[in-house]
């Protein structure tokens, strides 16, 4: 059974910092992993979506990094504004799955200090 | 292109009553899912359509959840009756067809709380 784990469940950091979000899962039969931002009392955004053949994805000031042998994957967030201020999922979609429903971590609570 | 909207945004019930929530997905999409959160737990993932068929329904909890999608369109997650554990924030996403590899996009949610 695939576990995903997000740590660490809350990060704060002063704006500008550089922010490192990790994401862990057990099963490396992965089709891809998916990150997503969500904001109080609003729905998932997706910022990225990784494909299992991929090493990393870019948009911006994001950067995602999957390495599926060792179950792992980062999201960095260069130069950190209080707008980023959110909490932030990761996502992965089986292999042995039917469909393509979605398998998520805790997520990551993230504040950004003016 | 309007987005996967979901009504309402906020639910409060009684236990045994019942609640119906709504979700519309994007346009053209075939794929429709129903998650939930329930309270200090991860996302978890509870039915799959595509167009108006059921895919996956391994993840309903109990009879008591009945989901439809009238014509392949919009979908509706019927509670009956209604449990103090239920109480959760539904989501609905939608992708398009095909099965492997595609965007999930989600809705704003609805906040289920049953008293």
């Amino acid at each position: 059974k695939q576990e995903v784990t997000q740590i660490p469940a809350a990060l704060s950091v002063p704006e500008g910092e550089n922010l490192v979000l990790n994401c862990s899962f057990t099963d490396s039969a992965i089709y891809n992993l998916q990150w997503f931002r969500q904001d109080p009392g609003k729905g998932l955004t997706s910022l990225l979506l990784i494909q299992s053949s991929q090493r990393e994805q870019t948009s911006g000031r994001l950067n995602a990094s999957l390495d599926k042998s060792s179950g792992r994957s980062t999201l960095y967030i260069a130069a950190s504004q209080p707008g980023d201020s959110a909490t932030y999922l990761c996502a992965v979609q089986m292999i042995k799955a039917a469909g393509n429903k979605l398998t998520f971590g805790g997520g990551t609570r993230v504040l950004v200090k003016p | 292109e309007a987005g996967v909207t979901q009504f309402p945004s906020h639910s409060v019930i009684e236990k045994g009553q019942t609640v119906t929530l709504r979700c519309d997905p994007i346009s053209g999409h075939d794929n429709l899912y129903w998650y939930r959160r329930v309270m200090g737990k991860e996302i978890k993932f509870l039915l799959h359509f595509v167009k108006e068929s059921k895919q996956d329904e391994s993840g309903m909890p109990n009879n008591r959840f009945l989901a439809e999608r009238t014509g392949g369109t919009y979908s509706t997650l019927k509670v009956q009756p209604a449990e103090l554990e239920d109480s959760g924030v539904y989501f609905c996403a939608s992708s398009r067809a095909g099965i492997m590899n595609t965007e999930a996009f989600f809705g704003q949610g609805t906040r289920l709380t049953v008293v």
